[in-house]
């Protein structure tokens, strides 16, 4: 496709839900990565996937969070038990190069909105 | 633990003012700083660098990389509506892959 594209665009959970939330990255593209901003905030990493390989996970904030990317392309984060301060847009990124590197910046989806109520 | 912060947090401005957004680092073993505008949900890309004093531009933007004062500089001239956004700074390292976001300055301009 054109760009990063993420679905769905809004989620309302309740709290104690599980939520899966889908990035399809720019064809081509080796590096993924997931980052999380909330309100009046900056993006905070997450997680990145070298084509499948997941290379860095140390963002994730919890064992809740868990991101697969299985055939190196369409990635996955996944959720579980969802609380209130989960709520946040999550933001995916992919670039052509290995990492973030100065040749190939990161191109980003419009995000998913996640609300926990 | 890598450090990015960004001054002034908002700033509101007239069309045709010139404005500077400050960003600072503290980046163990850095490698680049990047800028990106984000209006309403995708970042969008406009400046990265890594060579100190070499000015890059696109248009009425442009950028600086002062590394020996830790920070950079991005000015917008002639300011325009369309600028309105919030102007993201990001520092990488060497070690890992990850972009050490700012807070970010949102910019409102006056018609």
């Amino acid at each position: 496709g054109a760009g990063v594209s993420q679905s769905p665009r809004y989620k309302v959970a309740k709290r104690g839900q599980d939520v899966a939330l889908r990035c399809d990255p720019i064809s081509g593209h080796v590096s993924l990565f997931w980052y999380q901003q909330a309100l009046g905030q900056g993006p905070e990493f997450l997680t990145y996937f070298q084509n499948e390989a997941q290379l860095d996970k140390s963002g994730l904030p919890s064992d809740r969070f868990f991101a697969e990317r299985p055939e190196g392309s369409v990635s996955t984060l996944k959720i579980q038990r969802t609380q209130q301060e989960d709520s946040a847009v999550y933001l995916c990124a992919s670039s052509f190069s290995r990492g973030s590197s100065y040749n190939s910046p990161l191109h980003f989806g419009n995000g998913t909105r996640l609300t926990v109520t | 633990e890598d450090k990015v912060v960004q001054s002034p947090l908002s700033l509101v401005v007239h069309e045709g003012d010139t404005v500077t957004l400050n960003c600072s680092y503290e980046v163990t073993n850095f490698r680049s700083l990047l800028w990106y505008k984000q209006e309403k949900k995708a970042p969008t890309f406009l400046f990265m660098l890594t060579s100190s004093g070499i000015e890059k531009k696109s248009g009425r933007l442009s950028s600086i990389l002062d590394k020996k004062e830790l920070s950079s500089i991005l000015n917008i001239t002639a300011t325009q509506t369309g600028d309105s956004a919030i102007y993201l700074c990001a520092g990488t390292n060497f070690g890992n892959e990850k972009l050490t976001f700012g807070t970010g300055t949102r910019l409102t301009i006056i018609p």
